[in-house]
């Protein structure tokens, strides 16, 4: 039972377009969301995340809002960059959880 | 930032075999240490969690006679692979967490690819 889906397996943006992401959750005990980016071959890395108490969390090019009303959120980069080309992952846990429950994850591709 | 190192990067075994994987902190202890695992195009499964000193938790549906895990110390945990088949398979990834700090303070490994024949 997959409780975060990212339902768009790829994206292509124009380099200096943004890029939205999206997440969608199952679970309403989820606190706390996270966005992780992840090259071939590597493990993931963590990019930006927001607590349940907030609707938006910016850190430079990267925003992550959050709807918790529709148990959705979005991940945007602006501008975009080639070296943003990679597979993005939104992950979620509950309050005083060890683990993160990943979604499937979305590769970004952008073109220069 | 906090490291987090695997070994090997990749390994080929025949069907039968059993492989270890070690996960390290490099810079920080860490007193839980979480193993993954990947199939192509699909989420990061966690299949166990452990805490130092103490046995591996196992997530339903993992075997923990086949996966064994050991984390008998703040900075090295290791996964053994039992009798490895080819549904095995798989890109194993690790991370570490330190302290006491919330679910996101979880850094991770570079992943092994494990290739079963």
């Amino acid at each position: 039972d997959q409780q975060v889906k990212q339902n768009s397996p790829s994206l292509s943006v124009q380099e200096g377009r943004i890029s939205i992401l999206n997440c969608d959750y199952t679970n309403s005990m989820f606190d706390y969301f996270l966005w992780y980016k992840k090259y071939p071959a590597e493990g993931p890395t963590f990019l930006i995340s927001i607590s349940s108490i907030k609707d938006k969390n910016e850190d430079g090019r990267f925003t992550v809002f959050l709807n918790k009303s529709a148990k959705h959120l979005s991940l945007h980069i602006v501008p975009s960059q080639p070296g943003d080309s990679a597979v993005y992952f939104c992950a979620a846990s509950e309050p005083g959880a060890n683990n993160l429950f990943f979604g499937t994850g979305t590769r970004l591709t952008v073109i220069p | 930032g906090a490291v987090v190192s695997q070994h090997p990067s990749r390994v080929i075994c025949k069907s039968g075999t059993s492989v270890k994987i070690e996960c390290r902190s490099l810079d920080f202890q860490a007193t839980t240490m979480f193993w993954y695992r990947q199939f192509p195009k699909q989420s990061l499964m966690l299949m166990a969690t452990s805490n130092e000193g103490s046995k591996a938790t196992y997530e339903q549906g993992v075997e923990k006679d086949k996966f064994l895990i050991n984390h008998a110390s703040l900075t090295l945990s290791t996964l053994t692979v039992t009798s490895a088949h080819p549904e095995d398979s798989s890109f194993y990834i690790c991370s570490a967490r330190a302290g006491t700090g919330g679910s996101w303070e979880q850094y991770f490994g570079p992943g092994t690819r494990l290739t079963v024949t």
